[in-house]
């Protein structure tokens, strides 16, 4: 069966180091995306991509970079790493960019605690 | 632009009681509506989506929504509470024009059911 995978599902780093949390995905679809979810704030986007060599800045990108060089990764990575990005991560896919109505397939999240 | 309000951070039943949980959006133009679940520790799966071909939808689980465009509104119901459907409830809204296949999505509501 066709799913997507997030790894670690734990990582507990320190400030200023650089983490890259992990996704893949098996459904072979062209849109990915990544959320961070706060307590009292919901699922808010960090990053996107509708393909390979396609990435896009969401509401909250300050402090993460991605990239997209195959269909089925797109990974995370915090550049240099602060408490406040403390968090539950979700990776997300989604069919065909120009269908409003495709469901997005979430991941089992990434627990990242920064010290 | 697109957002979503949800009422009610936190909502509590008992079990065999009805369920509502309530969601209103914004949007210029016609929505496309989506309601995810998210049992603890796990990802966000889907529950239901309006794509506009019947304004009443019927998801997994027994849940259901209605799309009222007069009130802006998309309230997930259920008629019977169980102990299982204890879990985080997200409402989200489809993005238009250049960023298609983004998902907008609510705070959250935190459904507890007492037995």
């Amino acid at each position: 069966d066709a799913e997507i995978t997030q790894s670690p599902r734990h990582k507990i780093t320190e400030t200023g180091r650089q983490v890259t949390l992990a996704c893949h995905q098996t459904w072979n679809h062209n849109n990915m995306f990544w959320y961070r979810q706060d307590l009292g704030h919901g699922l808010r986007l960090i990053h996107y991509s509708y393909g390979v060599q396609d990435t896009n800045k969401g509401e909250v990108s300050d402090g993460y970079s991605v990239s997209r060089s195959n269909t089925e990764d797109l990974p995370l990575t915090l550049e240099s790493a602060a408490s406040s990005q403390t968090s539950v991560y979700f990776c997300a896919s989604s069919a065909n960019r120009a269908r409003r109505t495709d469901t997005q397939y979430f991941g089992p999240g990434t627990r990242l605690t920064v010290l | 632009a697109q957002s979503v309000t949800q009422l009610g951070s936190h909502v509590s039943v008992s079990e065999g009681a009805l369920v509502l949980l309530r969601c209103n959006y914004s949007s210029s133009v016609p929505p496309y509506l989506f309601w995810y679940v998210q049992y603890p520790n796990q990802g966000l799966q889907l529950l239901l989506k309006y794509t506009s071909a019947a304004t009443l939808v019927k998801g997994i689980n027994g849940f259901e929504a209605e799309f009222k465009k007069s009130e802006t509104s998309f309230h997930l119901t259920k008629p019977s509470a169980h102990m299982s459907d204890a879990a985080e409830y997200f409402c989200a809204v489809s993005a238009r024009g250049s960023t298609l296949g983004r998902l907008y999505f609510g705070r959250g509501t935190q459904l507890t059911v007492w037995p």
